[in-house]
């Protein structure tokens, strides 16, 4: 049974860099694509991006000069890096596996979201 | 960017109704749609992928389909468990984007 486990800072400070790492468990870091997600308090879903396993990362336009995915096969965990925060950055962040499926590609696993506040 | 919309924003229903939720591309993905639902603090759930494919362990009352950019999401008999939000999903663009959520509650 494939577990991912988000962890890091709850409160992070304006302009600050937010950190998260999802620890995987039952599967290898080694494939692909362990993506961010994000979701406002009461809001919708974000993708914020993925790495591939063969070394590239993908990352929302939005974020893109902000945004840093990395992984870690030693530990067989991702990372995320989000620079230069601001209250809007505020949000429950999910690490999730995207499979490859019949006719399309889906998030199959989700760690439980840990919520991040940005506040002084 | 894949713009998803999602129709409607919330819905009231009662056990044993059957629902349909809506959920439209901006252009054509392909069948490269799936349909999630959220339960209050916790993570989405993969339901449905491929437009119509019921991921593992999914009661067969939940169903998907598709017609051009248009993708509908069924739930035949409402149970209790099933008041939650729902999302659609596409994945043909590597800028993946999820609908706005429909938020289903009980009448």
């Amino acid at each position: 049974q494939v577990q991912l486990q988000e962890s890091g800072p709850g409160l992070v400070k304006p302009s600050e860099t937010l950190s998260l790492t999802c620890t995987v468990s039952g599967d290898s870091i080694s494939s692909p694509y362990w993506t961010w997600i994000r979701q406002p308090p009461g809001k919708g879903l974000e993708w914020i991006g993925y790495y591939y396993y063969s070394g590239s990362a993908n990352y929302n336009p939005s974020l893109k000069s902000r945004v840093t995915i990395s992984i870690d096969t030693s530990k067989n965990q991702f990372s995320l890096k989000l620079t230069s925060v601001t209250a809007a950055d505020t949000a429950v962040y999910y690490c999730a596996r995207e499979a490859s499926v019949p006719g399309s590609l889906a998030f199959d696993y989700w760690g439980q979201g840990t919520l991040v506040t940005v506040s002084s | 960017d894949i713009q998803m919309t999602q129709s409607p924003s919330s819905l009231s229903a009662s056990v044993g109704d059957r629902v349909t939720i809506t959920c439209r591309a901006s252009q054509s993905i392909s069948s490269y749609l799936n349909w999630y639902q959220q339960k209050p603090g916790k993570a989405p759930k993969l339901l449905i992928y491929g437009a119509s494919t019921l991921q593992s362990g999914v009661p067969s009352r939940f169903s998907g389909s598709a017609s051009g950019t248009d993708f509908t999401l069924t739930i035949s008999s409402l149970q209790p468990e099933d008041f939650a939000t729902y999302y659609c999903q596409q994945s043909y663009s590597t800028l993946k984007t999820f609908g706005q959520g429909t938020k289903l509650e009980i009448k």
